[in-house]
């Protein structure tokens, strides 16, 4: 069965105090692996596409990596306009949709 | 980025009653549409798939006579939630992919049911 699991469920940080969150998966065919950032009350807003081992993709304060198995999402110095839930889903191959992670909520104090 | 618009962001309604969620791809011609279901501090549960003209592809364990997906149109597609009972209040979110990659998604606000 396909799963995508994330860790922590939450973490707390002080502003500026640099951590990764983790999504690890296992899937019969990884097309893609996607992080959204969900605030709230709202719908998730895409931040990266990642496709293949090795890839890294980086924005502002953000910067998602994948291997094989997982993939890392690396906030660096974050502020705490970054607290929100972070989720990570997967794109199965020859399956035309998104398999979502439970997510990390992230808070910043300041 | 591209834009998709849901409507109406909060609705209260009585159990036994049907309400109709709609979901608009404003900016781009959306040839798939997902709806998903979040419970609170919960992920999205994909609920079905819904393409441009055919039938939409629910997922296993979702009525399709409870919930009715049309697609009517490139930039429309719209959830019906029909005999609501208080256990069908949550949020529930679109998303829409663009014509060449289904992967990455553009989601609307969400719509937050609430049946009394």
């Amino acid at each position: 069965e396909d799963q995508v699991t994330q860790s922590p469920e939450a973490l707390r940080l002080q502003e500026g105090e640099s951590s990764s969150l983790n999504c690890s998966y296992t899937v019969s065919g990884l097309r893609g692996l996607f992080w959204y950032r969900q605030d709230p009350g709202k719908g998730p807003e895409f931040l990266f596409t990642l496709y293949s081992a090795g890839e890294e993709k980086e924005k502002e304060r953000l910067k998602a990596t994948l291997t094989k198995k997982e993939s890392f999402l690396h906030i660096t110095a974050p502020k705490p306009e970054d607290s929100a839930t972070y989720l990570c889903a997967v794109e199965i191959q020859g399956a035309q949709k998104l398999v979502f992670g439970q997510g990390t909520r992230l808070t910043i104090n300041p | 980025g591209a834009v998709v618009s849901q409507h109406p962001s909060r609705v209260i309604c009585k159990s036994g009653t049907s309400v109709k969620i709609e979901c608009r791809s404003l900016d781009f011609q959306a040839t798939t549409m997902f709806w998903y279901r979040q419970f609170p501090k919960k992920s999205l549960m994909l609920m079905a798939t819904s393409n441009e003209g055919s039938k939409a592809t629910y997922e296993q364990g979702v009525e399709k006579d409870k919930f009715l997906i049309n697609h009517a149109s490139l930039t429309l597609s719209t959830l019906t939630v029909t005999s609501a009972h208080p256990e069908d209040s949550s949020f529930y979110i679109c998303s829409a992919s663009k014509v060449s990659n289904t992967g990455e998604l553009f989601f609307g606000e969400g719509s937050r049911l609430t049946v009394l």
